[in-house]
């Protein structure tokens, strides 16, 4: 148990379907992240919020839009996908400071067809 | 700008032997490095990291890594492995001051046989 929940686990959508990926974090952190992770490359840091607050956004395309309603919870919201979008999506949150260690959830394993 | 590479994409060894994972950085400024393990199917988990002091760091599951500044590398070790350790590992580098953005490499899967 990592202290950090993913749902769903695998999520299959047309390019055409609204959906969302929840996170949540039972660790009382106060930074939380969204990672990208395709096969072959890096991970990919997406957005974080500090203290609810979107402190970065990493040029991503405006299909992905997050939402931070409190510390523990942090939500991606997904419309008009393309099939380059189907990777492992990864939430991870931290304390907010200097280096602290960023734990990660499972992932959704997203499909976009 | 900050980058990881870690050389091999693979490596394959047998239960018992000792295995080495690489990991070069480059980077203009001081760094934090960091290794993660990502088991089948689930997210990642903290190996070990380095911010200052020793540069022999020591992790959980019996791994180590060894910071050499002059060759910018954060070579992962572990002198004898199970098969339970078989999984993909990263290197990931955060520049000072900058405590959220980890840049990681592209990984090393781990296989360990029989």
């Amino acid at each position: 148990e990592t202290g950090v929940t993913q749902t769903p686990r695998h999520l299959v959508m047309g390019m055409t379907n609204k959906k969302s990926l929840k996170c949540e974090q039972h660790l009382g952190h106060n930074a939380m992240y969204w990672y990208k992770q395709s096969a072959k490359k890096p991970l990919e840091l997406m957005f974080v919020y500090n203290f609810k607050e979107q402190t970065e956004n990493n040029s991503v395309p405006s299909r992905f839009s997050p939402e931070c309603p409190n510390s523990s919870h942090l939500f991606l919201h997904l419309h008009t996908l393309q099939p380059e979008d189907s990777a492992l999506y990864l939430c991870a949150s931290s304390q907010a400071g200097v280096v602290e260690t960023q734990y990660f959830g499972p992932g959704t394993r997203l499909l976009v067809l | 700008a900050q980058s990881v590479t870690q050389l091999d994409s693979q490596v394959p060894v047998f239960e018992e032997a000792p295995v080495e994972l690489r990991c070069n950085y480059s980077s203009s400024v001081s760094v934090y490095l960091f290794w993660y393990v990502q088991y089948p199917n689930q997210g990642l988990q903290l190996l070990l990291k380095y911010l200052s002091g020793s540069t022999l760091v020591k992790g959980i599951n019996g791994f180590e890594a060894e910071f050499n500044k002059s060759q910018t590398s954060f070579h992962l070790r572990k002198p004898s492995v199970h098969i339970s350790d078989t999984a993909e590992y990263f290197c990931a580098v955060s520049e000072g001051g900058s405590n959220y953005k980890l840049t990681f490499g592209k990984g090393t899967l781990l296989t360990v046989n029989p």
